[in-house]
């Protein structure tokens, strides 16, 4: 079965840091880019990060460049989100995503249950 | 960069057919065709259902489709059913390189 199953996620103070992780099965994990997308409580979706298979190309939004870090171990198909500088409204459910066609532009086809990042004092 | 605009909720009746459109501009919906469209259950993970503006993933019903025009996406769901009501997203790839969502229209099946 193809799935991806994000953990990391809990309650951490505005200016602290706290890393993601996403375990992949059921696919060629180095062939696949990867997204993050979150989705603060009532609101709307808002992609977040992606990284190509290789790892080799990444790419973020606007509200967490230079805090927000992605990666990923392929020999542990793995993909990780570090978080650092959080602020109030990096709160959210964080999802990982399989974008098989190159990256978030085309489409996520599987998604995890997401994680859930609190971020207050 | 704005979020794209979708209505905020659409409503219809069993068996009948409803629009959502999803707004850019020339820098994303209308600059590539790289629009993608998202279903999200209450309490659920979002599934996608279109992908590169018109393209339906194995296993999604041909109840849905799309079209485009300039720099408005819309999806059409045909046959409504109880179980479409949900929320739907709209994405697109921008010119600087990044992805953008709708901001999410609820579709309530009366």
């Amino acid at each position: 079965e193809v799935q991806v199953l994000e953990s990391g996620g809990g309650l951490v103070q505005p200016g602290g840091s706290l890393r993601l992780s996403c375990a992949a099965s059921g696919f060629t994990f180095s062939s696949s880019a990867m997204t993050w997308v979150r989705q603060a409580p009532g609101k709307g979706l808002e992609w977040v990060s992606d990284i190509s298979g290789s790892g080799g190309s990444t790419y973020y939004a606007d509200s967490v460049k230079g805090r927000f870090t992605i990666s990923r171990d392929n020999s542990k198909n793995t993909l990780y989100l570090q978080m650092n500088s959080l602020r109030a409204e990096d709160t959210a459910i964080y999802y990982c995503a399989k974008s098989p066609r190159g990256g978030a532009a085309h489409g996520m086809d599987v998604w995890g249950q997401g994680t859930t990042v609190t971020v207050s004092s | 960069q704005s979020a794209l605009t979708q209505p905020a909720s659409v409503s219809g009746s069993p068996g009948q057919s409803i629009t959502i459109s999803c707004t850019g501009t020339s820098s994303d919906v209308g600059g590539y065709n790289f629009v993608s469209w998202y279903q999200q259950h209450p309490g659920k993970a979002p599934k996608l259902i279109i992908y590169d503006v018109s393209n339906r993933p194995s296993g999604v019903s041909n109840r849905f489709s799309v079209s485009k025009s300039g720099n408005t996406a819309s999806l059409t769901i045909s046959g409504l059913q109880p179980e479409d009501e949900a929320d739907y997203y709209c994405s697109s790839y921008t010119s600087s390189n990044t992805v953008i969502f709708g901001g999410g229209t609820k579709l309530t099946v009366l």
